[in-house]
């Protein structure tokens, strides 16, 4: 089966660090993406990865290990405006976008 | 401003009534998508087309339709609505239909089925 897995919801402190985990199982593999959602607003593009290892984006960095079947998305310097959620999705052999159900991140003062 | 426009932004419709969502994209992208998005659930593939003249299903195309008569315009249809088809739909486009790049994604159409 196809599957993507992802915590429903975490909290972190304004000024912190947090990574969000990702596991992943696709029939075929051609990269994975995250993207971030504001409530109530469209997802926006985050990274794309489909080499194994760490890409980074400013304070946003987005590791892959293909092997395992596992990616993590690293937020650095937590702002309050990072409050939103973080949807992971993977490529399946079709280069049919498969996605899981999004981590809300909650930001505290 | 380039993007896609979705309308309309939101509407409460009568089961059994017919519906159409209209999604317009100005970057002249090949593949446009239309996802749907239910609370605890990532985003489902209802539709798409990776160029204009062909569409294909998705994960979820039951009691929809589109079609993509142009590069730039690709609605939705629902033929007889149903309360399950309450939901937030986006429309995407991407440069291809390989999805190596980036899905811009319209703001969305919150649709309510009474």
């Amino acid at each position: 089966g196809q599957n993507i897995d992802q915590p429903t919801e975490m909290t972190a402190t304004e000024g912190a660090i947090v990574q969000i985990n990702c596991t992943y199982q696709t029939s075929g593999f051609n990269g994975l993406f995250w993207y971030q959602q504001h409530a109530g607003e469209a997802p926006t593009f985050l990274s794309y990865n489909v080499l194994d290892g760490l890409e980074e984006k400013g304070r946003f960095s987005s590791f892959l290990s293909r092997s395992k079947g596992y990616s993590y998305l690293l937020l650095k310097e937590l702002q309050m405006k990072d409050s939103a959620s973080y949807l992971c999705a993977g490529t399946d052999s079709n280069y049919q976008l498969i996605w899981g159900a999004g981590t809300k991140l909650i930001i505290k003062p | 401003i380039a993007g896609i426009t979705q309308a309309p932004t939101s509407q409460i419709l009568a089961a059994g009534r017919r519906m159409t969502l209209r999604c317009t994209q100005d970057m002249r992208h090949n593949a446009m998508y239309w996802y749907r998005q239910d609370l605890g659930l990532g985003l489902r593939l209802i539709h798409y087309s990776n160029t204009a003249g062909t569409t294909g299903k998705g994960e979820v195309p039951d009691g929809y339709s589109v079609s993509r008569a142009n590069t730039d315009d690709f609605p939705l249809t629902l033929a007889s609505a149903v309360p399950s088809q309450t939901s937030v739909y986006f429309c995407a486009s991407s440069e291809s239909g390989l999805n190596t790049g980036e899905l811009f994604f319209g703001e969305g159409s919150r649709l309510t089925v009474l």
